[in-house]
């Protein structure tokens, strides 16, 4: 079964330091690796979607990238924030089911 | 505006009742999901349906029930069978199952039930 993880699972960095998420996951053999934003009572909000044969999708100051056969994607946040400060959530597709796996996602906190 | 409403934000229900959570779409979307978040944790799939009048459990389909009758719309029913159906719950859409669909979301419904 399918299992996703994201470390830290709190983050607190200054305005305009550049920032890393991890995720990793337990079975390599994913359709795609999608991630997230959600506010605070809020529903989600995509932020990029990296198809299994690509290495990296970029968005403005984001960057995520995916290393299938080590089962890692890292979300690159240039120049941090206020406005950033949100839960970060990475999720995978995959299974004969093609259902999205979460990860309980990393609370970023930029401060002013 | 093309989107994803659900209704109503915030319910509160006794314990023992059957309540239905709305969702609706005008993405045009085929495939349409809900799931199910609680503090700290990620999303946990319920029930997703590909096509109307098909539907097929998720993870945690035990308690809930859904039905899809038309394109656009697909209601959660969280039944008295539930037996910790207080969370946030959430409904998504996507063009297909395909893989190269991306999965929007709506607003969620924070259910309390006491």
């Amino acid at each position: 079964k399918q299992e996703v993880t994201q470390i830290p699972a709190a983050l607190s960095v200054p305005e305009g330091e550049n920032l890393v998420l991890n995720c990793s996951f337990t079975d390599s053999a994913i359709y795609n690796l999608q991630w997230f934003r959600q506010d605070p009572g809020k529903g989600l909000t995509s932020l990029l979607l990296i198809q299994s044969s690509q290495r990296e999708q970029t968005s403005g100051r984001l960057n995520a990238s995916l290393d299938k056969s080590s089962g890692r994607s890292t979300l690159y946040i240039a120049a941090s924030q206020p406005g950033d400060s949100a839960t970060y959530l990475c999720a995978v597709l995959s299974g004969s089911a093609r259902q999205l796996t979460f990860g309980s996602g990393t609370q970023l906190t930029v401060l002013p | 505006d093309g989107g994803i409403t659900q209704s109503p934000k915030y319910l509160f229900r006794k314990e023992g009742q059957n309540v239905t959570l709305s969702c609706e779409q005008n993405l045009n979307h085929d495939a349409m999901y809900w799931y199910r978040q609680d503090p700290g944790q990620g999303l946990r799939l319920i029930y997703y349906s590909q096509i109307v009048n098909d539907f097929q459990k998720g993870d945690i389909a035990e308690g809930y029930s859904v039905s899809r009758e038309k394109k656009e719309s697909f209601p959660l029913t969280v039944t008295s069978a539930q037996k910790n159906p207080t969370a946030f719950y959430l409904c998504a859409s996507s063009m297909g199952q395909n893989y190269f669909y991306e999965q929007y979301f709506g607003p969620g419904t924070r259910l309390t039930v006491t």
